[in-house]
């Protein structure tokens, strides 16, 4: 059973930019959820999708958007990238979105210069 | 809305010690709690929920609703416990089932 995966590992982008961030579930699991750990502080939920659509979001705004697809993989977007965005974004699967555990993936370390 | 606090940024105890990391918790209505633990170089996992009411590698931690606090407990600490633990927190039915609220962290370091 393959666990959680994450692509790319570490990013580095300018202001003003845009990212695209992607996720690969657990096998067998429908849910992802997306969280924004900055430095030196605990995960924030941006948002989480079942089955390819948005099950509740975060306090964040607009530029940040997802994805699902058919196979449960999973993509985060932001747009117009800010420094304050510089970040580890984790994203973690789960076999629901009833409180289901979630199983965290390595995370991307995202670098706005 | 709903908040976890984890007052000990950082907890230093020796092996055979034992240990209590805190957190409190703020929600209006009835919560899960949970704790996650991230060793070095490792991805962030699940070390126990309070509904499975479980002890997991010798931790335990017990809800007290009337003290709002899931204090995290073990009593005797071993070197490879040394990780960064977090609080977590979701509500338990409703739009917030499922999405976890994450105190700051302890970081915990066992001496030998």
């Amino acid at each position: 059973e393959t666990g959680v995966t994450q692509s790319p590992t570490h990013l580095i982008k300018t202001r003003g930019q845009q990212v695209t961030l992607r996720c690969s579930s657990q096998s067998g699991h429908n849910t992802v959820s997306w969280y924004q750990q900055a430095l030196g502080q605990g995960p924030q939920f941006i948002f989480q999708y079942y089955r390819e659509e948005e099950n509740g979001r975060g306090n964040f705004p607009p530029r940040f958007s997802g994805l699902q697809f058919p196979n449960y993989s999973s993509e985060l977007n932001v747009n117009a990238l800010e420094l304050d965005d510089s970040a580890l974004y984790l994203c973690a699967s789960s076999l629901g979105h009833r409180g289901d555990t979630q199983y965290f993936g390595p995370g991307t370390r995202l670098t706005v210069l | 809305a709903q908040r976890v606090t984890q007052p000990e940024k950082l907890l230093s105890v020796f092996k055979g010690a034992p240990v209590e990391l805190k957190c409190n918790y703020s929600y209006s209505g009835s919560p899960e709690l949970f704790w996650y633990v991230q060793y070095s170089r490792q991805r962030l996992q699940l070390l126990l929920r309070h509904i499975s009411r479980e002890s997991i590698k010798g931790f335990t931690a017990d809800l007290n609703k009337g003290e709002t606090s899931f204090h995290l407990k073990k009593p005797f600490a071993q070197e490879e416990d040394s990780a960064m633990y977090y609080c977590a927190l979701t509500g338990a039915g409703g739009t917030s089932y499922g999405k976890l609220t994450f105190g700051q962290g302890t970081i915990l370091t066992v001496h030998p």
